[in-house]
């Protein structure tokens, strides 16, 4: 396995488009897990699954964000109506759960709205 | 959720070893202290984990004192390759069952000098 996937991992769009992304995880995790960064701060947490369960949102999160994550495997995060302020890093990550917090990252998203 | 308080930024030459000390003074009972690492356009990546005491890997010590209120992580002998930001995270737990979040906070700039 060659850990985690994010697809694309650049992304210019113009303001009020919708726009998706693809996570696919380390095979054998049954947690995943997408982040937003933006210059300067850490990762902030979004959402959060248990195979296809979506068990956290964050309070912050807007409607605007929805994740899904279908099958248990890869997940999709959907941001519609963009906004400038949308721009950031969108990270995914996976784990195999338990009482451990390592969580493996993939390279993620950048999202610049214009 | 529990905060996390680390240095801004920490300088250090090479083939010293770096100690970056943590504050998490609202710490829960049963929260692990988790450190990542990130170079810049990466995600983070899991560096050690620990819940008292002491914990060694391959690449680094965590100290953890007994009211673990602090945590310490330790680099021996440090090369340019380990200028990156280092994260302190307390694991939290979520709102949902067996379900947590990760808060990273902004992160200890380290910067080796030749």
């Amino acid at each position: 396995d060659t850990g985690v996937s994010q697809d694309p991992r650049h992304k210019i769009t113009k303001r009020g488009q919708n726009v998706t992304f693809r996570c696919d995880p380390i095979s054998e995790h049954n947690r995943l897990y997408w982040y937003r960064q933006t210059l300067g701060q850490g990762p902030e947490f979004l959402t959060y699954f248990q195979n296809e369960a979506q068990l956290e949102k964050s309070r912050l999160l807007s409607d605007r964000f929805s994740a899904e994550r279908p099958k248990g495997s890869f997940s999709t995060l959907e941001i519609q109506r963009t906004e400038q302020g949308d721009s950031a890093m969108y990270l995914c990550a996976s784990s195999s759960g338990g009482q451990s917090y390592e969580q493996y990252f993939g390279p993620g998203t950048r999202l610049t709205v214009t | 959720l529990a905060k996390t308080t680390q240095p801004i930024s920490m300088d250090s030459y090479e083939g010293q070893e770096v100690n970056i000390t943590c504050s998490h003074n609202n710490i829960a009972t049963n929260d692990y202290i988790t450190w990542y690492q990130q170079f810049p356009s990466q995600g983070p990546r899991f560096i050690i984990q620990g819940y008292k005491t002491k914990v060694t890997n391959e690449v680094a010590s965590l100290f953890i004192p007994a009211d673990r209120k602090s945590s310490t992580l330790s680099l021996p002998r440090v090369s340019l390759s380990d200028t990156a930001v280092y994260y302190c995270l307390v694991g939290a737990r979520g709102t949902g069952a067996g379900s947590y979040q990760l808060t990273f906070g902004k992160g200890t700039k380290l910067s080796v000098i030749p």
